[in-house]
């Protein structure tokens, strides 16, 4: 099945600045790469996908990119606020069937 | 508005005991998920199903069972509770087509003395 590997495992930052998340795959059969924020004792939930036929998206401070070739993709948040302060985990999977996650990244937001 | 529904939220069970948890979803999504949240792990996959009579193993699946006999509902049972099991559970599901995103419920923290 599909290993999915998630660095950093904490990432702490200064209120504005930038946060980068790296995720590498190995099932090259792969297309569909989500990314979740969790906050403490909250269920996960979506903030971006991204699928194999697009190499980035972007939502406000938010921005995904894809490399298929090298089977990675990175979540990007820009101008970063104590908000955003949670785990963040990426995901990958064929069409939905059987996602595996990261094991996530603490990112921490410091005012 | 359509949800996805774990109860209970929280349970306490004895070792060697059978444990089952609820997952009920409004969505009419065909996919359906449960995954074990553990510090440093992530979300590892137990078993899902793509519909009405099928289930399949994930990764963890050991010491698991589910049944599918309706869109909305897929059940986890834990057939003879280990400690190793405490973790805190949480059901998904999707529609299944083409990649579309999970939709979680709200987490069963089960822990087994």
């Amino acid at each position: 099945g599909e290993n999915v590997e998630q660095h950093p495992s904490t990432l702490s930052v200064q209120e504005g600045d930038s946060a980068v998340i790296k995720c590498t795959y190995s099932d090259s059969a792969s297309n569909y790469f989500p990314w979740y924020k969790q906050e403490l004792g909250k269920r996960p939930q979506l903030i971006i996908d991204i699928r194999s036929n697009v190499g980035e998206k972007k939502d406000q401070r938010i921005a995904v990119t894809l490399n298929k070739t090298a089977k990675h993709f990175s979540l990007h948040i820009t101008e970063t606020q104590p908000e955003d302060s949670a785990v963040y985990f990426c995901a990958a999977s064929y069409n939905n069937n059987d996602m595996r996650f990261g094991a996530g990244t603490r990112l921490t937001v410091k005012p | 508005d359509a949800e996805i529904t774990q109860s209970p939220r929280h349970k306490i069970t004895e070792t060697g005991r059978q444990v089952t948890l609820a997952c009920h979803q409004t969505w009419n999504h065909n996919n359906m998920f449960w995954y074990r949240q553990d510090l440093g792990h992530g979300l590892r996959l137990i078993h899902y199903s793509y519909g009405v009579q099928d289930t399949n193993k994930g990764e963890v699946s050991d010491g698991y069972s589910v049944s599918r006999s309706n869109t909305e509902d897929l059940p986890l049972t834990l057939e003879s509770a280990a400690s190793s099991q405490t973790s805190v559970y949480f059901c998904a599901s999707s529609e299944g087509i083409g990649g579309s995103p999970l939709h979680f419920g709200n987490g069963t923290r089960l822990t087994v003395t």
